[in-house]
């Protein structure tokens, strides 16, 4: 079965560098999500991403945050200055279309560890 | 945002019996809802849905019930297999008028442990 594919699984880096956590999701489908999940909290929303545009994003999303597909199979998630807060294990999924029919699919999660 | 509570954290059942995990929700635009299972070092895998039109939703083991009144769905899986064991998410979704269905609302999640 065709999954999402997520690099690196972790990732350590010091407060105030960039960091770019990458995402193949399968081949056929047409949306894009990344959700976070700090450590003994909630799964959280980011970002939706459709044709080649951000869709929707939380007020998580801050200016520190971009999305970007530079290919047909990456989907990236860059933090220009990371923080200690920004610690969390990041989850890119993708549907084939909008709709109820279609549950996102979520890769297997980033570590981000900010030091 | 407490929008999903799931307000047990642990939940633990003998093999054969039925497990049965509890959601509520606050938000009266949600309209869809679906239950995640999570392994450690995975992502969250769907298990099953329910739209807001129906009560009640089956798949083989598993059924979720929606009581909208109450704003509260459970999952029922039954018999419980240890295979099980894992830590189930419930969300939720309101139709923003036809926009990307994506942005979940998740609870906190509920660690069920099925022994032999």
């Amino acid at each position: 079965e065709p999954e999402v594919t997520q690099t690196p699984s972790h990732q350590v880096t010091q407060m105030g560098q960039e960091v770019i956590l990458r995402c193949v999701p399968i081949s056929n489908h047409l949306y894009f999500y990344w959700y976070r999940q700090i450590l003994g909290q909630k799964v959280e929303f980011l970002v939706s991403f459709y044709n080649n545009e951000i869709s929707e994003k939380s007020e998580i999303f801050d200016d520190q945050f971009s999305v970007e597909r530079p290919d047909g199979s990456n989907f990236t998630l860059k933090i220009r200055s990371t923080k200690l807060e920004d610690s969390a294990m990041y989850f890119c999924a993708s549907i084939f279309r909008s709709s109820y029919n279609s549950p996102l699919h979520f890769g297997n999660g980033t570590r981000l560890t900010v030091t | 945002d407490q929008q999903v509570k799931q307000n047990s954290p642990s939940l633990s059942v003998q093999e054969g019996r039925i497990s049965i995990l509890n959601c509520d929700y606050t938000n009266s635009m949600f309209d869809y809802f679906l239950w995640y299972k999570k392994y450690p070092a995975e992502g969250p895998t769907f298990l099953i849905s329910i739209s807001s039109i129906k009560d009640k939703n089956e798949d083989g083991r598993f059924t979720v019930f929606l009581n909208k009144s109450a704003k509260h769905l459970s999952l029922h899986i039954v018999p419980s297999q240890p295979g099980d064991s894992a830590v189930y998410f419930c969300a939720a979704s309101a139709d923003n008028r036809g926009s990307t269905l994506g942005r979940l609302y998740f609870g906190r999640g509920t660690q069920l442990t099925v022994w032999p």
